[in-house]
């Protein structure tokens, strides 16, 4: 298994640019993370999907943040439009569905920089 | 306790100490405490997820416990290691399935 993968590693943009964020989580998994790295706040939970339907969007900052998951291998998170203080690494995690103690399994990351 | 917290923020140890960390987590509506251990440039990977009160998860040389009705869990670590460096994080799964993530313990052993 490749485990979850994001894209791209790395991303730098102009502020007031459209960004999107992917993520392929772990086949079989059924939940799907977005968290948001800062050195203010540590990893902060933005959004969670279970068999692709958004449960708890309460972490998302703005409504500048969208998140969509259109099937079991892919999901989206988009900031649109970008701002300096989006800049943070945003990790992806997936899980089992029905075993809550299972855990989270995390993608390497995707650092993005608004300047 | 509102939210998860972790003590102490950073942590310098020889190596060959023990050590240990605290979490706290709101004992109410508890479901599991996970344990991560994040190393610089990487990811965090699953060390332990206890659900249980009571519980005790070992491995290696890292082992952990667990008090869900005063709401802490302890990570220790047995003889450090410079490999041990890392940030060293807790999570509360407080309903079913959301995972909060404690701000972490950055532990650096000195060879």
């Amino acid at each position: 298994d490749a485990g979850v993968i994001q894209s791209p590693r790395h991303e730098v943009t102009e502020m007031g640019q459209e960004v999107t964020l992917r993520c392929k989580p772990i086949s079989g998994h059924d939940y799907l993370f977005w968290y948001r790295q800062t050195m203010m706040r540590g990893l902060e939970l933005l959004i969670y999907f279970n068999n692709n339907v958004p449960i708890d969007d309460s972490g998302m900052p703005e409504d500048r943040f969208s998140a969509k998951m259109p099937n079991a291998s892919f999901s989206t998170l988009k900031i649109q439009p970008s701002e300096p203080r989006d800049s943070a690494v945003y990790f992806c995690a997936s899980r089992q569905q029905g075993i809550y103690n299972s855990p989270l399994h995390f993608g390497n990351g995707t650092r993005l920089t608004v300047t | 306790i509102l939210n998860v917290e972790q003590s102490p923020q950073s942590l310098h140890v020889q190596e060959g100490d023990s050590t240990n960390f605290t979490c706290s987590f709101p004992s109410s509506n508890f479901y599991a405490l996970h344990w991560y251990r994040w190393e610089t440039a990487k990811s965090p990977e699953a060390l332990f997820v206890m659900t249980l009160n009571g519980d005790e998860k070992k491995k290696g040389r890292i082992s952990a416990t667990l008090n869900t009705k005063e709401g802490y869990s302890y990570l220790y670590i047995k003889g450090s290691q410079p490999e041990d460096s890392a940030t060293y994080l807790c999570a509360h799964g407080a309903s079913y399935d959301k995972v909060i993530f404690g701000p972490g313990t950055s532990l650096s052993v000195i060879p």
